[in-house]
């Protein structure tokens, strides 16, 4: 079952500048992640942020943790051509083996 | 570097044929799953693994099943293959439950006729 739900579905922007994607879900959780897909390959891991924390950079990322309002975002700053791609979040609750994927943003960075 | 590595990137299989999709790794995770991702739905879990011999449904297990007979090796049967099952599939492991990040592999894109 699909907990995730990123938004936009879609994103295109110029080369330099900040790309922001979000992430809303629904129930409880220990964890939240991102995960990067090129076209056609698997996904690669980015960042992962736990409940209890606010805020986690990664280069020129940058992850939001709002457990109130059961949301995240993803901030990539200084955007290159290189970080087109589809982002995923993707939700582990306490106790889980399993984390549950949204359908993705689709990100295109026009150099 | 750590991997996770599926034995095939594109299948092409015929209706009914049994079908088999290996993955393994090499970072002696504890678990290990196996999605596949269509257009529109996203990641969908068919069925994980979080011991050598032990086994979960996912979401979506229906005409599915899954061998995990030593740690690093799950294996996923399409025990006979349908036009419906034409998709996407990735495997992916990690060290322990959901707390940690996964590790996955590039894929399988699987083409039933």
């Amino acid at each position: 079952s699909q907990q995730g739900e990123e938004d936009p579905q879609a994103l295109s922007i110029q080369e330099g500048e900040n790309a922001t994607m979000n992430c809303s879900y629904k129930t409880s959780i220990n964890n939240l992640q991102w995960y990067r897909q090129n076209s056609g390959r698997g996904l690669v891991h980015l960042i992962l942020i736990r409940s209890n924390e606010r805020e986690k950079h990664s280069g020129r990322l940058r992850v939001t943790l709002d457990t109130s309002k059961k949301s995240s975002s993803l901030l990539i700053t200084a955007s290159r051509a290189a970080d087109t791609a589809s982002y995923f979040c993707a939700t582990g609750g306490a106790g889980s083996y399993q984390l549950t994927f949204g359908k993705g943003t689709k990100l295109s960075v026009i150099p | 570097d750590v991997k996770v590595t599926q034995s095939s990137r594109y299948l092409v299989k015929r209706t009914g044929e049994k079908v088999f999709l290996e993955c393994v790794q090499d970072m002696d995770h504890e678990n290990m799953f196996w999605y596949r991702q269509d257009p529109g739905l996203g990641l969908r879990l068919i069925y994980f693994s979080y011991d050598v011999k032990m086994k979960e449904k996912g979401d979506i297990p229906e005409g599915y099943s899954v061998s995990r007979e030593k740690k690093e090796r799950f294996s996923l049967i399409l025990e006979s293959a349908s036009t419906n099952q034409t998709s996407m599939y990735l495997c992916a492991s990690t060290k322990d439950r959901a707390s940690y990040g996964y590790t996955f592999g590039s894929g399988t894109r699987l083409t039933v006729v």
